[in-house]
């Protein structure tokens, strides 16, 4: 089936360093990839819309400069949290999804961020 | 997007079936009703996708009215290593983008 690869699954750093995030789509190539956060407890929230060779497209309220998210190839999309802060701690997840099929979207393992 | 609704929690025990319903009753014609598994720490698992009537996998069967206005997530047989959260979420699979919208899910424990 279907994997995306998330990497790295931990990251610990201090605050106001920029951390960047990868996501791999395996075995299949994806035109689209998304971008989400979850907080303890709560469910997942999705932050942006990764599109290959063009702009990402974020969710309200999603700082655009503070997420950076690149998708320079069919398999990679990467999410940089530029200046991180405590706040930014959290789970990050990617999705991706095999296009124009009625293929589900297949989640990455995510990412937890402490920022310290 | 279609809005859904599922119990936050259910309880259960090694060996029985547990049904998990959602209400989704805008849900629009191409559609389709997927249901993922999280564990703690983990990414969404897929764990089946329908559009109408009746649909089985391995590990679950998904049943689907024909007013497709609800799903049945139904788990045969639970261990306890099923305990997790279940979403169930519906969307378009072939419209470009396909964001899935993300509601609470419903926490499942499994007693032994």
């Amino acid at each position: 089936g279907a994997v995306v690869s998330q990497h790295p699954s931990r990251v610990i750093c201090k605050s106001g360093t920029s951390v960047k995030i990868e996501c791999r789509s395996l075995d299949f190539q994806a035109t689209t990839m998304f971008w989400y956060r979850q907080f303890p407890k709560q469910s997942l929230m999705l932050m942006a819309t990764s599109n290959e060779g063009s702009k990402a497209t974020y969710e309200q309220g999603v700082e655009k400069d503070k997420f950076l998210i690149n998708h320079a190839s069919l398999t990679l999309s990467t999410l940089t949290v530029t200046s991180a802060h405590p706040e930014d701690s959290s789970f990050y997840i990617c999705s991706a999804r095999i296009g124009g099929s009625s293929q589900p979207q297949h989640f990455g393992d995510g990412t937890r961020l402490s920022i310290l | 997007l279609a809005k859904t609704t599922q119990p936050i929690s259910m309880d259960s025990y090694e060996g029985q079936e547990v049904n998990i319903t959602c209400s989704h009753n805008n849900i629009a014609t191409n559609d389709y009703i997927t249901w993922y598994q999280q564990f703690p720490s983990q990414g969404p698992r897929f764990i089946i996708q329908g559009y109408k009537t009746k649909v089985t996998n391995e590990v679950a069967s998904l049943f689907i009215p024909a007013d497709r206005k609800s799903s049945t997530l139904s788990l045969p047989r639970v261990s306890l290593s099923d305990t997790a959260v279940y979403y169930c979420l519906v969307g378009d699979p072939k419209a470009a983008g396909n964001k899935l919208t993300f509601g609470g899910g419903t926490r499942v424990l499994v007693k032994p």
